[in-house]
């Protein structure tokens, strides 16, 4: 069975600095990739996904994450936040042969400061 | 388009009594989920439904859980008799198709305390 591992529980950013979440995965075979976001008060929602192909992935709103097969990671980035980014953050993963069901992270809690 | 709504947002209840959560998922779905996540723990699936049919209920604590899909619409999860280690937060996700790579789409969650 796979599991998802996130190394940072809360982290405290200010506005315009660069972000980058940590999320590894433990599985041996192939695997799909999300990142999922729920900002306060709202439902979880996709910000990217990764299947198969280029590694670099492009999300919503200026996020990016690279799955590096190498290190089972698929870090989640965004060169420069801001205050609405504020939000909790969690990586979940599929097995490709497997089933539907979503494997997830402990989540991590941004909090952006103006 | 209606996104997943959950319903109640947030519950109370006191432990032995019995809590019915809701989920109406995106109309058109015929994939719905529920997941639980227990304070400071991971998003943990419960189970899934492909209509009104249970295809998955490996992730149900014990027999205190009871899903429902009567006629393949909404959902309903009842806790009966309710502990305090249900506490957490349930959510429910549906999804049109079903497989690895099928997108699931979340409600906010139902936010359940027992006291």
């Amino acid at each position: 069975a796979q599991s998802v591992s996130q190394h940072n529980h809360h982290v405290i950013l200010s506005e315009a600095a660069s972000l980058e979440l940590g999320c590894n995965y433990s599985y041996g075979g192939t695997v799909n990739l999300f990142w999922y976001v729920q900002y306060p008060g709202q439902h979880l929602q996709l910000l990217l996904k990764y299947f198969s192909g280029d590694p670099l992935v492009k999300g919503i709103k200026g996020f990016e994450a690279e799955f590096i097969k190498s290190k089972f990671s698929f870090n989640l980035r965004k060169p420069s936040v801001q205050w609405s980014d504020t939000a909790e953050y969690f990586c979940a993963v599929t097995a490709n042969f497997g089933n539907e069901k979503l494997t997830f992270g402990t989540g991590t809690r941004l909090t952006i400061i103006p | 388009e209606a996104g997943v709504t959950q319903f109640p947002s947030h519950s109370v209840i006191e432990k032995g009594q019995t809590v019915t959560l809701r989920c109406d998922p995106i109309s058109g779905h015929d994939n719905l989920y529920w997941y639980r996540r227990v304070m400071g723990k991971e998003i943990k699936f419960l189970l899934h439904f492909v209509k009104e049919s249970k295809q998955d209920e490996s992730g149900m604590p014990n027999n205190r859980f009871l899903a429902e899909r009567t006629g393949g619409t909404y959902s309903t999860l009842k806790v009966q008799p309710a502990e305090l280690e249900d506490s957490g937060v349930y959510f429910c996700a549906s999804s049109q198709e079903v497989g690895p790579r099928d997108i699931q789409y979340f409600g906010a969650g139902t936010r359940l305390s027992v006291l």
